[in-house]
């Protein structure tokens, strides 16, 4: 099974200040359509997960263009550039490009 | 507007199974696959399988062949997940959620397994 790797795991962070998640991948995720499918998703404490991000760079409507993604191959990034009260959760990278579906450890964001 | 709605929380026995359902609104249910993942307390997310709604195909965790089963009825838009031979380890909140990148996201269902 792919394995995904998240860092850091606690993410203290002042308001207004930018945060960045990494996700490694233990093969890359290039699909052999040529699609990379990798997926960022928020959780809110006692929520279900919401997709922020979808195809590495994608971000899905509605998220808050403070929110970006980034990365290729077996490296990948979710960058916050201003963090807001309302970012505070758990934040998951998945794969869907090869089954199993696996999602990494999460990474959880907190407010200093 | 897309929805998923869950059935509601269950505690079981260990041994027992359990049968939770994902009722679809809001788009055309056979057009998409179901997939179903858990979460257990304090835990990351973990894929169980999916059903494809048109056809019914589906594909399994190989950690939970054998125990899951997930099923359709198109007639209402819904698919299930049964999982047997419950297992304390078992204890999670069951999600469904959709295909195209699992964009939309059931409210999620408790399972608690418990002697």
């Amino acid at each position: 099974d792919l394995v995904m790797t998240q860092s850091p795991l606690s993410l203290p962070v002042t308001l207004g200040q930018p945060a960045s998640i990494s996700c490694r991948s233990s093969q890359s995720l290039v699909h052999s359509d040529g699609n990379t499918y990798l997926n960022w998703f928020q959780q809110r404490p006692g929520q279900s997960p919401r997709r922020l991000i979808y195809k590495v760079s994608n971000r899905d409507s509605g998220v808050p263009d403070r929110f970006s993604g980034s990365g290729s191959g077996t490296d990948f990034t979710l960058k916050i550039s201003r963090v807001e009260a309302e970012d505070v959760g758990v934040y998951y990278c998945m794969q869907g490009t090869q089954l199993p579906v696996t999602f990494g450890g999460g990474t959880k964001v907190e407010i200093k | 507007q897309v929805h998923l709605v869950q059935s509601g929380a269950e505690v079981k026995k260990p041994g027992a199974s359990v049968k939770v359902s994902c009722k679809t609104s809001g788009y055309t249910f056979t057009n998409y696959v179901t997939h179903w993942v858990r979460q257990a307390p304090g835990q990351s997310l973990e894929w169980m399988g999916w059903i494809n709604g048109g056809t019914g195909n589906t594909k399994y965790s190989q950690k939970f062949q054998g125990r899951v089963t997930i099923t359709r009825d198109t007639s209402a838009s819904t698919a299930y997940m049964e999982l047997s031979s419950l297992r304390s380890e078992d204890t999670a909140v069951y999600y469904c959620t959709r295909s195209g990148g699992m964009d939309v996201w059931g409210q999620g269902t408790t399972v608690s397994v418990s002697s």
